[in-house]
């Protein structure tokens, strides 16, 4: 599969591969995380959150690590598909809801 | 989760007028926020949307500029004042307060101001 060890604004992807999304994020103290999927033109979708009480959080062919030491958040995506093509956002708040947005990685899925 | 939707879903305006954005959700939530995103860009909080009081603004932000209302616990209105080109962005806004820290999204405005 894919991966990246630092944050890359792209990332391109056999289908079928697994993919890994990359996010450091900035604020110590932060605990709760969430990752956002941008499809064009329409708003961001929920993916899957984790509280910071937690390392590793796993939903439906998503996992999102978390590693507080060094202020690092992952989407892991298994057997990427087609319909994943798109921008991925992590976001991190401190129990307010006020969310701080990254950068946003493009991720695209070659046939 | 929440249903949400926006009006318009885009629009061009010209130079000095104002839009007015509506953001309208399918049931009632505590908290509602504003956020701006630039071309190519990530989101940045403009401002939280409080029921029966003033808007919250985040640093960078007016209300001036962006003034908010948000009547009841459904419905929130942005306002783009006085429109330059550097004001064309998606507006999207956002809802929470259900069971945890969830946060989702409307479809967004995309606004081009000439």
């Amino acid at each position: 599969g894919e991966s990246v060890g630092l944050h890359l604004p792209t990332l391109s992807v056999q289908e079928g591969d697994n993919s890994i999304i990359n996010c450091a994020y900035s604020n110590s103290a932060s605990d709760y995380f969430i990752w956002y999927k941008q499809e064009s033109g329409k708003g961001p979708q929920f993916i899957i959150d984790i509280r910071s009480n937690m390392d590793k959080r796993q939903g439906q062919r998503v996992t999102v690590l978390l590693n507080k030491t060094v202020k690092h958040l992952s989407l892991q995506i298994a057997a990427t598909q087609p319909g994943d093509s798109a921008v991925y956002f992590c976001a991190e708040n401190k129990n307010d809801y006020k969310l701080s947005f990254g950068a946003g990685t493009t991720v695209t899925v070659r046939a | 989760s929440a249903v949400i939707s926006q009006k318009p879903s885009r629009d061009i305006c010209q130079r000095g007028t104002s839009l007015t954005i509506q953001c309208q959700v399918d049931s009632q939530v505590t908290m509602m926020f504003w956020y701006r995103q630039q071309p190519g860009q990530s989101l940045t909080l403009i401002a939280t949307a409080n029921q029966g009081s003033e808007a919250t603004y985040e640093s960078g932000f007016v209300i001036d500029k962006f003034p908010i209302s948000r009547p009841n616990l459904t419905f929130s209105t942005l306002t783009v004042s006085n429109m330059s080109p550097e004001d064309s962005s998606i507006y999207l806004c956002s809802v929470a307060g259900g069971l945890g820290l969830e946060q989702f999204f409307g479809p967004g405005t995309r606004l081009t101001v000439l």
